[in-house]
């Protein structure tokens, strides 16, 4: 099956802007989709389709891909902001019904 | 409001078997797939695979098949994922999210927490 490589962790101070990275061969015949864990909780749907944010959502909260690279871009961060971070798109290597998460990237708001 | 409801928290011995299940609601739920997600203590997320609850067409990561499977009973908009014989390597949070045409997960279940321990 397909990766999907994020850094591991990254920070960004109170109001500054953070972009998270998503690298993979699948990204380049498909969007990544993007969710947020808080530690003790479910994921949340961030970022969807091209550049799709569900309701409820704050508008900070941005996506963009190019070529094998898929971006989510936190515009201002927040303190509430901090947690996990995982990307996800289909397998392009194998049965294309199946789907594979990035490694995740832990986002700190100094 | 959509939701996804899972069943509470086990502990099972190695060997045992298991079924745990996610009730959905406020939607159509043969208009969906339902996946299964692992996460295992302190790591990252795993798909697992995925139900068609119309006609409970399946299909499984590589690194999950034949350890587990995938049903579903539309007539009470309920998923399961079960287990034939636990190991201890099958503790974790196991999550349900209802999974779109093309591609995203949303929502997700509050998860099931799964421990394996003789």
């Amino acid at each position: 099956s397909s990766e999907l490589t994020q850094d591991p962790a990254v920070s960004v101070a109170l109001g500054q802007t953070v972009r998270i990275t998503c690298q993979g061969d699948s990204l380049r015949s498909y969007y990544a989709s993007w969710y947020q864990q808080k530690p003790g909780q479910a994921p949340v749907l961030v970022i969807y389709g091209k550049n799709n944010r569900p309701s409820g959502i704050p508008d900070r909260f941005s996506g963009s891909s190019s070529g094998n690279t898929a971006s989510l871009t936190i515009t201002g961060a927040q303190a509430e902001d901090e947690a996990d971070y995982y990307c996800n798109s289909r397998d392009s290597s194998g049965n294309h019904f199946n789907y594979v998460f990035g490694t995740g990237t832990k986002v700190t708001v100094l | 409001e959509v939701q996804l409801v899972q069943s509470g928290a086990e502990v099972k011995k190695p060997g045992e078997s298991l079924r745990i299940s996610c009730k959905g609601s406020g939607y159509s739920f043969t208009s969906y797939w339902i996946s299964w997600v692992r996460q295992m203590p302190g790591k990252g997320l795993e798909w697992m695979g995925r139900i068609d609850p119309s006609d409970s067409y399946t299909n499984y990561s590589p690194s999950f098949q034949g350890h587990v499977t995938i049903s579903a009973d539309k007539s009470i908009s309920t998923a399961y994922l079960q287990w034939s014989s636990l190991k201890a390597s099958d503790t974790a949070m196991y999550y349900c999210a209802r999974h779109y045409l093309e591609g995203w997960f949303d929502p997700w279940g509050q998860g099931t927490l799964v421990t394996v321990s003789s």
